[in-house]
């Protein structure tokens, strides 16, 4: 079975150009979410679906990201205009409401690294 | 506010010896579930193990066991055997289980390397 897809692997932007990462989950996965990973913050949550709609984007960190999904199979995350500060390892993941067991563990794409310069 | 707490930045074992990873958890949460994941130099994470804070026996997954102590609120990883592909990032993470929530609190990490 395909794991969770992310586009594009690497990016490496001017600041103050726009970013699009996007995600294909696992299919019959009903929860999708997106992380960012920096040395400093560690692992952060910007924003989870279910049955795409977003639930939590309380960790989105300002106006200049936004994240959709418009259907069961995809989802992008956006950040207009983009700042060095935005550099990071962006990652999707994806997970299922399940009955017993870890009920939902996640599981990653392999990430996109992202610099802004 | 939930909190997880990894207090060893870096960790060394030798090959084919048991490790301990050490994880601290803070909640007010009666019912919730625990997390190991595994960042390879490669970048991807991979689920390892969960307990869940109601789970009679601590879990294990083949060379990876939880060492639960709910009254000192830990959840401690333990790999046996230690393996040169255990050479990581280690990530202990939890989650309130009350209702659909699925957000995840995720410590700051470990990283072990395993000596040949």
């Amino acid at each position: 079975d395909a794991g969770v897809i992310q586009s594009p692997r690497h990016e490496v932007t001017e600041m103050g150009q726009e970013v699009t990462l996007r995600c294909k989950p696992i299919s019959g996965h009903d929860y999708l979410f997106w992380y960012r990973q920096t040395m400093m913050r560690g692992l952060e949550l910007l924003i989870y679906f279910n049955n795409n709609v977003p639930i939590d984007d309380s960790g989105m960190p300002e106006d200049r990201f936004s994240a959709k999904m418009p259907n069961a199979s995809f989802s992008t995350l956006k950040i207009q205009p983009s700042e060095p500060r935005d550099s990071a390892v962006y990652f999707c993941a994806s997970s299922r409401l399940g009955t017993g067991g870890p009920a939902g563990e996640l599981f990653f794409g392999e990430g996109s690294r992202l610099t802004v310069l | 506010a939930q909190k997880i707490t990894q207090t060893q930045p870096g960790m060394f074992v030798q090959e084919k010896e048991a490790v301990t990873l050490d994880c601290t958890y803070d909640t007010s949460d009666p019912s919730y579930g625990l997390f190991w994941y595994k960042q390879p130099s490669s970048g991807e994470m991979i689920f390892l193990i969960y307990q869940g804070s109601y789970d009679q026996q601590n879990a294990t997954e083949g060379r990876y066991s939880l060492n639960f102590q709910k009254a000192r609120k830990s959840a401690n990883l333990v790999i046996s055997a230690s393996q040169l592909g255990d050479s990581a990032m280690y990530f202990c993470a939890m989650r309130d289980n009350a209702g659909n929530n699925r957000k995840l609190i995720w410590g700051l990490g470990t990283s072990l390397a395993v000596n040949p």
